[in-house]
């Protein structure tokens, strides 16, 4: 079964770090591009980051950029995202999602596996 | 303020057909793919439309996409009440060089 697990989530202080993972199955993990999208409480889903299916190229959102790090372990098939110096407005379920590639080409607007999200609260 | 504008809701009868609109610029829709996506509550999103009109494998075709300059469109026909859901629109945006979506419009069916 294709399937993306997220875990991590939780209360923590502003200021205060946390790790988020993604454990991927049933797909070719380490060829995929893989995304972190979150969505605050009642708000719309917001794009945080990317990374490319051997690691060697990420992209950040303006808002979590120099803060959060995307990274993957192929051999462990699981995704992850280092997020530092957190804020009030961090607050959000965090959801990893596969890019979807269709004969070839892929299109890195477009998920087409999501996990089941992660809360992620912010608060002291 | 999301960088592409939908309607905050939509509303129709079930059977019938409904459109959401999707306005951005130059920058995101004009020049990159439009994806669509449906939210029921509770749940991660799903992939509806990709590549402005083209549909997942078990995506129904009462989904359909289209995409005219700085605008796409999102259509769903024969209208069910399990279509009551949020729907986003995203694309790239060229200028931010991050992917980008709709506030989301919330269609009820009535």
């Amino acid at each position: 079964e294709v399937q993306l697990v997220e875990s991590g989530g939780g209360l923590v202080q502003p200021g205060g770090s946390l790790r988020l993972s993604c454990a991927a199955s049933g797909f070719t993990f380490s060829t995929s591009w893989m995304h972190w999208v979150r969505q605050g409480p009642g708000k719309g889903l917001a794009w945080v980051s990317r990374i490319k299916g051997d690691g060697s190229s990420t992209a950040y959102a303006d808002s979590v950029k120099g803060r959060f790090t995307i990274s993957r372990d192929n051999a462990k098939n699981t995704l992850y995202l280092q997020m530092n110096s957190l804020r009030a407005e961090d607050t959000a379920v965090y959801y990893c999602a596969r890019e979807i590639c269709v004969n070839g080409p892929c299109y890195s607007d477009a998920f087409d596996i999501w996990g089941q999200g992660t809360m992620v609260t912010v608060s002291s | 303020q999301s960088v592409l504008t939908q309607p905050p809701s939509v509303s129709a009868a079930p059977g019938q057909k409904v459109t959401i609109s999707c306005s951005g610029n130059r920058a995101n829709i004009a020049n990159n793919y439009v994806s669509w996506y449906q939210q029921l509550p509770g749940t991660a999103p799903r992939l509806l439309i990709y590549d402005n009109n083209k549909r997942p494998s078990g995506i129904p075709d009462r989904f359909s996409g289209s995409k005219s300059g700085t605008s796409a469109t999102l259509g769903i026909t024969g209208l069910q009440t399990g279509d009551e859901a949020d729907y986003y629109c995203g694309t790239w945006d060229n200028s931010l060089s991050e992917v980008v979506f709709g506030g989301g419009t919330k269609l009820t069916v009535l």
